[in-house]
């Protein structure tokens, strides 16, 4: 059974903190994602991994970054955090079809960051 | 035009009825599509995955039309734990990432 773990469920951070987030994988996936989820708006992604120290800009990269040093972990990083990037975030990973095709994503359960 | 468009919602319907709601893709070359649920306050979830014109698994049934491009996803006698946000998702084999459409949320009521 797929299990992909988020280190919070529940974060409240300040403005201009340092804000992680970290995703764990144990199905030995190669690719990751960051979504944030806002209602009315749905899953946007921020950014995504195909491989170990790779990585790909989604639709709304600004403000964040990742980091991805080992296969089962991906961390996103908000450098500055600002009361805008309060929302809801999903970690997911999915297996490759080779090609670089993604398939079928496995999400965790989500944090739900609070930025004052 | 937006990737993916669906009618949000909610659809309020009684138990046993059946229900449909449609998913439109702007983009023609999507082959593959995903239907994933989620629950309130949970993380999506797959549902189904259709490959061709359609896909059955019980209750639920998908279908691909692929000249008007719209999938839809029909749910018969449902139940109240059918009361989710549905989530259509087309697979663009040119992308690495999948595009999420924002959701259909169905409440089903006893």
């Amino acid at each position: 059974d797929v299990k992909v773990t988020q280190s919070s469920r529940y974060l409240v951070k300040r403005t201009g903190e340092k804000v992680f987030l970290e995703c764990v994988q144990d199905m030995d996936h190669e690719n990751m994602f960051w979504y944030r989820q806002d209602p009315g708006l749905g899953l946007r992604l921020i950014y995504f991994s195909y491989d170990v120290k790779m990585k790909e800009k989604g639709d709304i990269p600004e403000g964040y970054s990742v980091s991805r040093e080992k296969k089962e972990r991906f961390s996103l990083i908000l450098e500055s955090a600002s009361t805008n990037q309060t929302s809801m975030y999903l970690c997911a990973s999915s297996p490759s079809l080779g090609q670089g095709l993604t398939h079928t994503q496995y999400f965790g359960p989500g944090t739900r960051l609070t930025v004052l | 035009r937006k990737e993916v468009e669906q009618d949000p919602g909610p659809f309020n319907v009684p138990e046993g009825a059946t229900v449909a709601f449609n998913c439109t893709y702007s983009n023609s070359a999507s082959q593959s599509f995903f239907w994933y649920r989620q629950d309130c306050r949970k993380e999506p979830k797959l549902l189904m995955s259709v490959y061709s014109s359609g896909n059955e698994d019980g209750r639920f049934t998908a279908q691909l039309n692929r000249a008007s491009q719209y999938i839809s996803l029909l749910i018969r006698d449902s139940k109240l734990s059918d009361s989710a946000t549905y989530l259509c998702v087309p697979l663009d084999t040119g992308r690495r990432a999948l595009t999420f459409g924002s959701g259909t949320r169905l409440q089903v009521q006893p």
